[in-house]
């Protein structure tokens, strides 16, 4: 079954430093997301993708935050200078099209950021 | 505002006892209703999902919601709990529009004992 991979699955970063969290979509998908999960609490929306550029980011999505799909296949999320904050476990989602209802996400493993 | 709620961050059950995982949701419009599952390091996984038609939702594993828009609820049931259903479980709602982004509720906790 077609899956959404995510790397790393874990990374520990100082405080200031730039990270960047890689997902490839499934091949067919025209809608990605990434959402993050702080320990303990909720699984929030912060941006969506569509033919390359962002169709919805949240509160949460400064200008710290940026994404691209910078080969037609990998899906990235980069965090400009990283604060203690920041820690989080990090969805990506696809999405194949939007049709006529509710359509489904296909989310990866996560990627485990934590910021000392 | 759009929110879901879960009640009840854990939930403990009995092997072969019923499974209720409550999900309400707050809309002005009508929403889609979703409930993942997520495994010990693995993704998040779709359950099942109400759109229109039928309130009566089944999913895998034997899980099945109802839809109430009376009570604004979307509580998910197993008749039977397994070792296997333990996991997280989380609600989430959608509304049509451009991105189809999910909201998500806190999670339960979800712990079967032997």
């Amino acid at each position: 079954e077609p899956e959404v991979t995510q790397t790393p699955s874990h990374q520990v970063t100082q405080m200031g430093q730039e990270v960047i969290l890689r997902c490839v979509p499934i091949s067919n998908h025209l809608y990605f997301y990434w959402y993050r999960q702080i320990l303990g609490q909720k699984v929030e929306f912060l941006v969506s993708f569509y033919n390359n550029e962002i169709s919805e980011k949240s509160e949460i999505f400064d200008d710290q935050f940026s994404v691209e799909r910078p080969d037609g296949s990998n899906f990235t999320l980069k965090i400009r200078s990283t604060k203690l904050e920041d820690s989080a476990m990090y969805f990506c989602a696809s999405m194949r099209d939007r049709g006529t209802g509710a359509n489904v996400l296909t989310f990866g493993a996560g990627s485990r950021l934590t910021v000392l | 505002a759009q929110s879901v709620t879960q009640l009840g961050s854990h939930v403990s059950v009995s092997e072969g006892a019923l499974v209720l995982l409550r999900c309400n949701y707050s809309s002005s419009v009508p929403p889609y209703l979703f409930w993942y599952v997520q495994y010990p390091n693995q993704g998040l996984q779709l359950l099942l999902k109400y759109t229109t038609g039928a309130t009566l939702v089944k999913g895998i594993n034997g899980f099945e919601a109802e839809f109430k828009k009376s009570e604004t609820s979307f509580h998910l049931t197993k008749p039977s709990a397994h070792m296997s259903d333990a996991a997280e479980y989380f609600c989430a709602v959608s509304f049509p529009g451009a991105t189809n982004k999910l909201i998500f509720g806190t999670g339960t906790l979800l712990a079967v004992q032997p």
